[in-house]
């Protein structure tokens, strides 16, 4: 099993800070990740698939690069509504996996 | 537009079973796997179960390999869980989810989730 581990577990910035989240796997996943934003009481939403393609309707101020082992995802300036956790998934192999989140909070 | 909602959670003692369904629109069910993801509370994301588009292939977390059953019906557009010999853990929201594309095993579209509590 692959294990992804996010880091930090919290991020806390004000609204306009550019925000830098990392996701490490366990072994190489290639470019088979993806990452999704929770806010409270919902479900996920993707924003960003194969390491750097952002999905439908996601602002441009979401990014994400890397690949093998690991990934970032970038906010280039916090919005009030980009606060909440952010999950990053590999889909490289059986089983599919998450990382544990990272919670961007407002400081 | 793209739906699934979820439907069959509730209360129910440690030992017990359950039947989860997701009802579909907006998309040609059968072209698509389809997913249950669960997450308990104040807890991560855990991935719990895949079917194929023809229901064929199936597959399953080691956390629940061998109590839960997935499976589809493909006239109904309907996606189920069955969870039989019910934990504590696992307690959770489940949701189904959609993935891109054949293969993409990424999610675009989730339902809202339905509670399972596990509790005597």
């Amino acid at each position: 099993e692959i294990v992804l581990t996010q880091s930090p577990d919290t991020l806390s910035l004000s609204p306009g800070d550019r925000a830098t989240l990392s996701c490490r796997a366990s072994q190489s996943v290639s470019t088979y990740l993806a990452w999704y934003q929770q806010k409270p009481g919902q479900a996920p939403r993707l924003l960003i698939y194969d390491a750097s393609n952002r999905a439908t309707g996601m602002p441009a101020r979401f990014s994400g690069s890397g690949s093998g082992t690991d990934f970032t995802l970038t906010i280039s300036s916090l919005e009030p509504e980009d606060f909440a956790v952010y999950y990053c998934q590999h889909r490289s192999n059986w089983p599919l996996t998450f990382g544990g989140g990272t919670k961007v909070e407002i400081k | 537009e793209v739906q699934l909602l979820e439907s069959g959670g509730g209360l129910v003692q440690p030992g017990e079973s359950l039947r989860l369904s997701c009802a579909a629109s907006g998309f040609t069910f059968s072209s698509y796997g389809l997913y249950w993801v669960r997450q308990a509370p104040g807890k991560g994301l855990e991935w719990v179960s895949a079917i194929s588009g023809s229901g064929s292939n199936t597959y399953y977390a080691d956390s629940v390999k061998g109590r839960f059953t997935i499976s589809r019906d493909n006239s109904k557009n309907t996606l189920y869980l069955q969870m039989n010999s019910l934990r504590a853990e696992d307690t959770a929201v489940y949701y189904c989810a959609k993935p891109l594309g054949s293969g993409r095993n990424f999610f675009d579209y989730w339902g809202q989730g339905t509670l399972v509590t596990v509790s005597s």
